[in-house]
């Protein structure tokens, strides 16, 4: 049973619009969360990362919002550009388990010029 | 050269064939990944190296055999593989396996991955 869901395979937003993309877990031991962004042909690349002591971690245009007591954790990307089609992974980690990464299956994001 | 390279990029291979990947990192890290992404799946770690021993196994099956000389280099060697091990392999690296999350160093670096098809 995957313990990282990202429900939503695909997302379209306009250019300049907000684009929320949005992941839930069941492992109450995360406590560290990481969105990382990938295009065709490459590897991930790390996008934001909260941990468990916030709710909140804003790096220009992304920022990830944590709802620990609902165990989900959103991404907002504000304004949208082209550049940010690729699909877009979360992946949390705990203490108890040396730090190792779990995935979720990624979001397909579309941003229409 | 920088960040996470991997070779070759893709690769064909028959069921009775053996073949290596190799990852190689340039960020002087010492723990290093290979991780399997399946179509439509998540990605699913296979081995952990921590200053060159291996930490984590998760599973794989012995026709997968990982070695890693070094800190910077990591091979996963392949051989009787089956057609649904088809797949896109990634290698990351990170500074070191379950730092605390407060230091911010233990985020992982990816390669762009080897497409691996078996016929």
């Amino acid at each position: 049973d995957q313990q990282v869901k990202q429900n939503s395979p695909s997302l379209s937003v306009q250019e300049g619009r907000i684009s929320i993309l949005n992941c839930d877990y069941t492992n109450s031991m995360f406590d560290y969360f990481l969105w990382y962004k990938k295009y065709p042909a490459e590897g991930p690349t790390f996008l934001i990362s909260i941990s468990s002591i916030k709710d909140k971690n804003e790096d220009g245009r992304f920022t990830v919002f944590l709802n620990k007591s609902a165990k989900h954790l959103s991404l907002h990307i504000v304004p949208s550009q082209p550049g940010d089609s690729a699909v877009y992974f979360c992946a949390a980690s705990s203490s108890g388990s040396a730090r190792q990464l779990t995935f979720g299956s990624g979001t397909q994001l579309t941003v229409l010029p | 050269e920088t960040g996470v390279t991997q070779t070759p990029r893709h690769l064909v291979m028959g069921m009775t064939n053996k073949k290596s990947l190799k990852c190689e990192q340039h960020l002087g890290h010492n723990a290093m990944y290979w991780y399997k992404q399946s179509a439509k799946k998540p990605l699913e770690l296979m081995f952990v190296y921590n200053f060159k021993e291996q930490t984590e196994n998760n599973s794989v099956p012995s026709r997968f055999s990982p070695e890693c000389p070094n800190s910077s280099h990591l091979f996963l060697h392949l051989h009787t593989l089956q057609p649904e091990d088809s797949a896109l392999y990634l290698c990351a690296s990170s500074q070191e396996v379950g730092l605390a999350i407060t230091s911010g160093t233990d985020t992982q670096y990816f390669g762009p991955g080897t497409r691996l098809t078996v016929l």
